[in-house]
């Protein structure tokens, strides 16, 4: 049974920095992609960041190109979000996805149940 | 960036009615979508890859047409499971992105 468990969230201040963790089983973790996609508090979903089976090759929204960096260890099937110069517009509840290949055009056939950030002061 | 865009943003709508939600995207995908449901405070299911192909376990009466820039969501029967946002996720190119959304109510 496929299962995505999300950590790390929580509430920090505006231009602060958090690290989210996914923690995946019950698939063969390097050979696939995964992203992050958030959801602000009653809004629509928004993908944020891609990063291929091996994890040379990553993708970002622009919203945070330059802040957000995405990285896994496929040694112990994780994820790791590292978000810094957080703003109030980052305050939503993230979820990692697995991708249906490893590379390409791949859509999400499995979701964590996320873990909410709230940026405020 | 191609820019999905859902219609309508909300429907209402009986048990078993035949419900039909449409996503438009801003350039061709050919048939690179996915479609996905959210219930109140779970986390997005997929539903429908490659437009029109059904995922496992999914119930038959839903079903998805269309390539290139237009593509609908049926429900053929709509059911009170059935309460949920829908979306509808290019996956043709970088960055995804999602549509905004249609919320179904049950009348």
């Amino acid at each position: 049974e496929v299962q995505l468990l999300e950590s790390g969230g929580g509430l920090v201040q505006p231009g602060g920095s958090l690290r989210l963790s996914c923690a995946a089983s019950g698939f063969t973790f390097s050979s696939y992609a995964m992203s992050w996609v958030r959801q602000a508090p009653g809004k629509g979903l928004e993908w944020v960041s891609g990063i291929s089976g091996s994890g040379g090759s990553t993708n970002y929204a622009d919203s945070v190109k330059g802040r957000f960096t995405f990285s896994r260890d496929n040694s112990k099937n994780t994820l790791f979000l590292q978000m810094n110069s957080l703003r109030a517009e980052d305050t939503a509840v993230y979820y990692c996805a697995k991708g249906t290949k490893n590379l390409g055009t791949y859509y999400f056939d499995y979701w964590g149940q996320g873990t909410l950030v709230t940026v405020s002061s | 960036d191609i820019q999905m865009t859902q219609s309508p943003s909300t429907l209402s709508a009986s048990v078993g009615d035949r419900v039909t939600i449409t996503c438009r995207a801003s350039q061709s995908i050919s048939s690179w979508l996915a479609w996905y449901q959210q219930k109140p405070g779970k986390a997005p299911k997929l539903l429908i890859y490659k437009a029109s192909s059904l995922e496992s376990g999914i119930p038959s009466r839903f079903s998805g047409s269309g390539s290139g820039t237009e593509f609908t969501l049926t429900i053929s029967s709509l059911q009170p499971d059935d309460l949920a946002t829908y979306y509808c996720q290019q996956y043709n190119s970088f960055p995804r992105t999602f549509g905004q959304g249609t919320k179904v109510e049950i009348k």
